[in-house]
C-alpha cells in the first residue's frame, strides 16, 4: 500500500537550517508529484511548493522561495524538504503528501501524506 | 492576491446536514478541493474537482459550486465527522487554502 514515511522531529535554532525527509513505497516513485504543506501551532494550512520525482523539477511559494529546496533521490525513493534561515515563525508541522490520478486522468493531491514532521525554531 | 474565505465555524446536531461554505474569486474559475483534519492528524481529502470524492470517502460528503462559492455539504452529519474543514483551489502559480472551518456536532 501506498506509504509516505516522514523523518523525526527537529530543534533549530534561528538562522539554522532544517532538511525533512519523505520516503516513499507502494508504488513507482516517479509517477507522481509530491507537495509540501507546513501547518504553525494552532493555525491553518500552507502549501509550500511541489517536486516531480521524474525530473526533480520544482515550483515554489513565491514567499519561501528564497529559502526553500525540494530535491528528491530516486535510488532512495525519497523526497526532501530543506528550509534555510529559519526563524521562529517556522515553527510548524511540516506534512509531505502525494499526488494521485482518477479514471479520467484527472490529477490531485492529498489523498496520501506523511506522518509530519514537527520543527521547532527557538533559541 | 486570492483569497478563500470560510467561517470560522459551523455547529449542528447528530443527523443534522451541515453546510460549509468557501467564497473568494478564484472559486469562481477554479475546482475547489476540501481536506478534513482532526486534531493530531495529517489533513484527509474528502472532495476535489468541486464534487468528486476520492476512493473511501462516504457519498454523504458532497460538493457545489455556486459561481464565488462553493458548498460542502455532510448530509446526516456523524460526530465523527468533527474536524475542521479547509478549502483549496489553483490556479497558475497561486495554491490557496481557506482559512479553516470548525464542524461542530453534538
Amino acid at each position: 500500500q501506498v506509504q509516505l514515511v516522514q523523518s523525526g522531529a527537529e530543534v533549530k535554532k534561528p538562522g539554522a537550517s532544517v532538511k525533512v525527509s519523505c520516503k516513499a513505497t507502494g508504488y513507482i516513485f516517479s509517477t507522481y508529484h509530491i507537495h509540501w504543506v507546513r501547518q504553525a501551532p494552532g493555525e491553518g494550512l500552507e502549501w509550500m511548493g511541489i517536486i516531480d520525482p521524474s525530473g526533480g523539477d520544482t515550483y515554489y511559494t513565491q514567499h519561501l522561495q528564497d529559502r526553500l529546496i525540494l530535491t528528491k533521490d530516486a535510488s532512495a525513493t525519497t523526497v526532501y524538504m530543506e528550509l534555510s534561515s529559519l526563524k521562529s515563525e517556522d515553527t510548524a508541522i511540516y506534512y509531505c503528501a502525494r499526488e494521485s490520478r482518477d479514471s479520467s486522468g484527472y490529477h490531485y493531491w492529498g489523498d496520501y501524506w506523511g506522518q509530519g514532521t514537527p520543527v521547532s525554531v527557538s533559541s | 492576491s486570492y483569497e478563500l474565505t470560510q467561517p470560522s465555524s459551523v455547529s449542528v446536531s447528530p443527523g443534522q446536514t451541515a453546510r460549509i461554505t468557501c467564497s473568494g474569486d478564484l472559486v469562481a474559475e477554479k475546482y475547489v478541493r476540501w481536506f478534513q483534519q482532526k486534531p493530531g492528524q495529517a489533513p484527509m481529502l474528502i472532495l476535489y474537482k468541486d464534487n468528486e470524492r476520492p476512493s473511501g470517502i462516504p457519498d454523504r460528503f458532497s460538493g457545489s459550486n455556486s459561481g464565488t462559492t462553493v458548498t460542502l455539504t455532510i448530509s446526516g452529519a456523524q460526530v465523527d465527522d468533527e474536524a475542521v474543514y479547509y478549502c483549496y483551489s489553483a490556479t497558475g502559480n497561486i495554491r490557496v487554502f481557506g482559512g479553516g472551518t470548525t464542524l461542530t456536532v453534538l
